[in-house]
């Protein structure tokens, strides 16, 4: 049972290129996020899916996009790199229906030069 | 104004000590509250959640004031193991999203 698995950990990108985070979730989680956490703001909420098929934007959604085409996998994806989008990216998953204990993932570091 | 609110510190306190951190949020509709730790370059962690009533969990007490919408987590006889980032979490009634304070550092020195 591995939980939330993110990958890669690590990636340095140029800006103007793409790329995609995995997020993959073995519990059977119905709700999946994404956030990014930035030095002295906290988490912040990118965008979320609150069930296979479905997303929803979250409080910083700009430069991203998201698709949960099977439950388990949540991907989030950056068409056009910027220096600004260089964070640490957390993917968590919960069980949904009223229960909002969330399952962190290890976490992704993204520089962007 | 931000939603959730935490002094950033650090705490620096003797191991033994007795620590309180609070949080504030702005949002009256918020239903569900959280700790969560977050050891340095790693992924946050439920500490406990909150009730109404107040909870206590080992060494760990949270109590929730609605009347002024703060939360506290209080640690008793403080362990070195206890440093680390303490986030205030809180959700908003009727909403699948949960909002992140940006954390209150713990430090605990022998």
């Amino acid at each position: 049972n591995a939980g939330v698995t993110q990958t890669p950990k690590f990636r340095v990108l140029k800006t103007g290129q793409s790329m995609t985070l995995l997020c993959a979730q073995d519990m059977n989680h119905e709700y999946m996020y994404w956030y990014r956490q930035d030095p002295g703001m906290g988490l912040r909420l990118i965008h979320y899916s609150v069930g296979e098929g479905t997303t929803a934007k979250g409080e910083v959604p700009d430069g991203y996009n998201v698709s949960r085409l099977k439950k388990q996998n949540f991907l989030l994806g950056l068409e056009s790199a910027a220096p600004s989008q260089t964070s640490v990216y957390f993917c968590a998953s919960s069980r949904g229906q009223g229960v909002l204990l969330l399952h962190f993932g290890n976490g992704t570091r993204l520089t962007v030069t | 104004r931000k939603e959730v609110e935490q002094d950033p510190g650090p705490f620096n306190v003797p191991e033994g000590a007795t620590v309180a951190f609070n949080c504030t949020y702005s949002n009256s509709a918020s239903q569900s509250f959280f700790w969560y730790r977050q050891d340095c370059r790693k992924e946050p962690k439920l500490l406990m959640s909150v009730y109404s009533s107040g909870n206590e969990d080992g060494r760990f007490t949270a109590q929730l004031n609605r009347a002024s919408q703060y939360i506290s987590l209080l640690i008793r006889d403080s362990k070195l193991s206890d440093s680390a980032t303490y986030l205030c979490v809180v959700n908003i009634a009727a909403s699948y999203k949960l909002i992140f304070g940006s954390g209150t550092r713990l430090l605990v020195r022998p």
